[in-house]
């Protein structure tokens, strides 16, 4: 029962370094999310995902890609890292559109320098 | 667009006291509601929801939450405090469009249980 798995739990970049964050579920979810959290700031989304081969922009989109070849996985990249992208990044996914309630991954803390 | 206003960052309450945290919403349509418990280190766990109905609604770990729609708020409570509540609160809201229902949150609640 494993839930939402993301990897890695912690990362340090520097600046202008591509990286990707891996999120995958066992739950065979169609929604799923990327937020990012912020002290005083609450999560953000970032994109999110109606199912396979859908993908959308949310909030705060800018410097990040996603897509979603399967229903498990949903990666979220960083094209090129920048300071500002210091947080901590959450996967969440959804049985349906509302309903259901998210269920969120244990987070990946990124730091770039 | 919506959004969620949680307006006590910190509070802090005696074990086995009560407990009320905040939380009001701005949202056109009847919203979807939820309360979200994050403990340090760890993801966000759903306490609650409400999405029509009663609008007293009951979550895990004993916590209740009432919907009141002329107030806009969804004010999350607990009778007694526990030591292990002590955590960061998160309210959020739900708002369907025609790709799925994204949640807005608000900016948490830190929660601290003095002994």
């Amino acid at each position: 029962n494993a839930g939402v798995t993301q990897t890695p739990k912690f990362q340090v970049l520097k600046t202008g370094q591509s990286m990707t964050l891996q999120c995958a579920q066992d739950m065979n979810h169609e929604y799923m999310s990327w937020y990012r959290q912020d002290p005083g700031m609450g999560l953000r989304l970032i994109h999110y995902s109606v199912g396979a081969g859908i993908t959308d922009q949310g909030e705060v989109p800018n410097g990040y890609n996603v897509s979603r070849s399967t229903t498990e996985d949903f990666p979220l990249r960083l094209l090129s890292a920048a300071p500002s992208q210091t947080s901590v990044y959450f996967c969440a996914s959804s049985p349906d559109r509302a309903r259901g309630g998210y269920t969120f991954g244990s987070g990946t803390r990124l730091t770039v320098v | 667009a919506q959004s969620v206003t949680q307006p006590d960052i910190h509070i802090t309450v005696s074990e086995g006291a009560s407990l009320e945290l905040r939380c009001n919403y701005s949202y056109g349509a009847t919203p979807y509601l939820f309360w979200y418990v994050q403990s340090p280190g760890q993801g966000l766990q759903l306490l609650l929801k409400y999405f029509s109905g009663d609008t007293l609604v009951q979550g895990i770990k004993g916590f209740e939450a009432e919907f009141k729609r002329s107030q806009s708020s969804f004010n999350l409570r607990k009778p007694s405090v526990h030591w292990s509540d002590a955590a960061e609160y998160f309210c959020a809201v739900g708002a369907l469009n025609n790709a799925g229902n994204m949640l807005t949150f608000g900016g948490g609640t830190r929660l601290m249980v003095k002994p």
